[in-house]
């Protein structure tokens, strides 16, 4: 079973441009949450969806948006990049939103903002 | 609102000894906790989590956790480690939804431990 894909891998954006990531959840996986990590504040929360809704944000600004599609794949995008979304942005899936679920990683995109 | 604290940065171990990595976590009502692993330049690897039951959860690559409610922790262990084991660890909590809907896919995450194991 394939785990969660993520692409791009990695990508470099200059200041002001935008950003979309793309994710593939696990097959059978309903839920898809994303996370940023960076040196100074670690991991973060950004976003979950679930039956294309979203369903929880985290503490980002407006900037920050994503979505979900029907099949379950979900992308986020950043516009009018800052240095400071420099940052590697981890994609999540699990089957549904029961808490108890284990939450799957995927690889990340690794962005690079100059 | 819900808090992980891992209090070492780094853990310095021989190869072939135990490993132990802490955690503790500050949550209302009873929280589901998890372990990750990191690789360089890699995702999360999912390692175990504690949901309800045995205090005492095994896992992946020979780790074990044990939930320590007394004492609101959950260390992550490992008998005799491995070189291989050098990555950086994450302990998680998510509060179940039941009690608060900013769980939804929601984990708590601590600032993660550096492991290094030398041969």
């Amino acid at each position: 079973k394939a785990g969660v894909t993520q692409t791009p891998r990695y990508l470099i954006k200059t200041r002001g441009q935008q950003v979309t990531l793309s994710c593939s959840p696990i097959s059978g996986h309903r839920s898809v949450s994303w996370y940023q990590q960076t040196p100074g504040q670690g991991l973060q929360f950004l976003f979950e969806y679930f039956s294309e809704t979203q369903r929880n944000k985290g503490n980002f600004p407006g900037r920050f948006s994503g979505r979900q599609f029907s099949n379950s794949r979900s992308e986020m995008n950043v516009s009018t990049l800052e240095l400071g979304d420099s940052a590697l942005y981890l994609c999540a899936s699990s089957p549904d939103t029961s808490s108890g679920n284990t939450i799957y990683f995927g690889e990340g995109s690794w962005l690079t903002v100059v | 609102a819900q808090s992980v604290a891992q209090p070492e940065d780094q853990v310095n171990v021989a190869e072939g000894n135990p490993l132990t990595v802490k955690c503790t976590y500050s949550v209302s009502g009873n929280p589901y906790l998890f372990w990750y692993v990191q690789y360089p330049n890699r995702g999360l690897q999912f390692l175990l989590k504690y949901i309800t039951g045995d205090n005492l959860v095994k896992g992946s690559y020979g780790f074990e956790a044990e939930f320590n409610k007394s004492q609101t922790s959950f260390h992550l262990k490992k008998p005799s480690a491995l070189v291989s084991d050098s990555a950086l660890y994450f302990c998680a909590v998510r509060v179940p939804l039941f009690m608060t809907t900013d769980s939804w896919g929601k984990l708590q995450f601590g600032a993660g431990t550096q492991v290094v194991v030398t041969p």
